[in-house]
C-alpha cells in the first residue's frame, strides 16, 4: 500500500525567504507526482506535475524535484510572498486508476 | 479552470438518512473520482469510475456507492449516514490517458455535516 509522508507539518517563515518543502512516498512504482495547493475553505490547485521519468519541474518561483528509486520529492518556493500562505499537498499516482495518494500536507504561513 | 461543479456544497443531515453528492463535469473526461478529506487523514480515495457504469472501490469506500450513468456526471451516495462520514467531499476528473502526463483537477468540495 502506497504511503505518502509530508513533512514539516506547519512551516512558518518571514517573507522573502526561499524554502523547502519535503515528501516522501514507500512504492517507487509511480506515474506522477503532483503538488498542490489548497486555501482554507477551498478547492485543490494544481501546482506542478512531475511525470515519472522526470527529475524536477519549473513553474516561476516554484521548482518541484522527484528522486524515484529514493521515494522523495522536494517542493521549493524562492521569494516567499504573504500570499503563498497555504496548505501544500504533494499526490503520487499509481495503480491502475492512476489514482492519487495524499500526504497529509504541510500548513505554510509567511509573514509580512 | 477545469469544468467540475458540485452540488450540494454544504448540507447537514441526521443519522441513519440517506444522502446523494453529484459531481458534474463539461470537459468529457474519462475518469472520475471521489475523496474524502478529513484532519489528520489527507484526502483518501472512495470511488472512482473509468467510464459509464465503470466503477470500482477505493481506499474507503465501507458505506458509500456510486453510479455513473453518464459521462458528465457521478454520483455518491451515502446509504446510511453516519457521523464518522462527516468530511469535506471532493470529486476529481482526468482524461485517463496512458501517458504519465494525466493530471487530476479536482472541484470544489461539498461540506457534509452528519448529527
Amino acid at each position: 500500500k502506497q504511503e505518502v509522508t509530508q513533512i514539516p507539518a506547519a512551516l512558518s517563515v518571514p517573507e522573502g525567504e526561499n524554502l523547502v518543502l519535503n515528501c516522501s512516498f514507500t512504492d517507487s512504482a509511480i506515474y506522477n507526482l503532483q503538488w498542490f495547493r489548497q486555501d482554507p475553505g477551498k478547492g485543490l490547485t494544481s501546482l506542478l506535475l512531475i511525470q515519472s521519468s522526470q527529475r524536477e519541474q519549473t513553474s516561476g518561483r516554484l521548482n518541484a524535484s522527484l528522486d524515484k528509486s529514493s521515494g522523495r520529492s522536494t517542493l521549493y518556493i524562492a521569494a516567499s510572498q504573504p500570499g503563498d500562505s497555504a496548505t501544500y499537498l504533494c499526490a503520487v499516482s499509481s495503480g491502475s486508476a492512476r489514482q492519487l495518494t495524499f500526504g497529509s500536507g504541510t500548513q505554510l504561513t509567511v509573514l509580512p | 479552470d477545469a469544468g467540475i461543479t458540485q452540488s450540494p456544497r454544504h448540507k447537514v443531515t441526521e443519522t441513519g438518512t440517506p444522502v446523494t453528492l453529484r459531481c458534474h463535469q463539461t470537459e468529457n473526461h474519462r475518469y472520475m473520482y471521489w475523496y474524502r478529506q478529513d484532519p489528520g487523514h489527507g484526502l483518501r480515495l472512495i470511488h472512482y469510475s473509468y467510464g459509464v457504469k465503470d466503477t470500482d472501490k477505493g481506499e474507503v469506500s465501507d458505506g458509500y456507492s456510486v453510479s455513473r450513468s453518464k459521462t458528465e456526471d457521478f454520483l455518491l451516495t451515502l446509504e446510511s449516514a453516519t457521523s464518522s462520514q462527516t468530511s469535506v467531499y471532493f470529486c476529481a476528473i482526468s482524461e485517463g490517458q496512458t501517458t504519465s502526463t494525466d493530471t487530476q483537477y479536482f472541484g470544489p468540495g461539498t461540506r457534509l455535516t452528519v448529527l
